[in-house]
């Protein structure tokens, strides 16, 4: 099992571009979530999701958009991109449901905007 | 939401015990994840009280009281390896969700 995988690993933007951050994983749950982590900080929850085709904002999700067409898949897409979303974004599954007390994150991607 | 406070830094040395603290602002019925994140790392779940009490797995242990909205992690035997941040998290109040504190940086001296 690879887990929770997430492209690109590292990537570089300008203000105003998009691009569609890539996380899968191989583990059959439920449960998929995309966090940011600012420095220092802890994780903030951007979107979720509780099964394909179903999707809910988090505390941050102003700026993303997210969709769920199947189990494995959770793409991220950032809509046009400022500097305030520099950050390291991690994608997260989850066997339970209800509350993802347990969750196996993907490695992350490191996204700088200029 | 939620909210969850933990101290910022911890240091100890090598061979020490060490708790780290975790309150949290809804008491009730609600369980507590504790998570590992290394430096440059993606972090790593470390265990889940669903029910007040201790819970040990080798050398780490986390303890819940829902009454006192309150945990803690204790990691004994401290390795250099050890260094890292720690997260507790609980469910949001008004998601599918968990919620994380800020994370303490433990940082294991020899």
């Amino acid at each position: 099992n690879a887990g929770v995988t997430q492209t690109p690993k590292f990537q570089v933007l300008k203000t105003g571009q998009s691009m569609t951050l890539q996380c899968a994983q191989d583990m059959n749950h439920e449960y998929m979530s995309w966090y940011r982590q600012d420095p220092g900080m802890g994780l903030r929850l951007i979107h979720y999701s509780v099964g394909a085709g179903i999707t809910d904002q988090g505390e941050v999700p102003n700026g993303y958009n997210v969709s769920r067409s199947t189990t494995e898949d959770f793409p991220l897409r950032l809509l046009s991109a400022a500097p305030s979303q520099t950050s390291v974004y991690f994608c997260a599954s989850s066997k339970r449901a209800d509350i993802p007390y347990e969750q196996y994150f993907g490695p992350g991607t490191r996204l700088t905007v200029t | 939401g939620q909210s969850l406070e933990q101290p910022s830094e911890v240091t100890a040395v090598e061979g020490a015990i060490v708790q780290i603290n975790c309150t949290y602002q809804t008491s009730g019925f609600y369980g507590l994840s504790w998570y590992q994140q290394h430096d440059g790392g993606a972090p790593t779940f470390l265990s889940y009280n669903a029910l007040d009490g201790l819970e040990e797995t080798g050398r780490f242990s986390s303890f819940l009281s829902r009454s006192d909205s309150y945990g803690y992690l204790l990691l004994q035997e401290l390795q250099m390896k050890d260094s890292a941040s720690y997260f507790c998290a609980g469910p949001d109040t008004g998601r599918r969700a968990l919620t994380f504190g800020s994370g303490t940086r433990l940082q294991v001296q020899p």
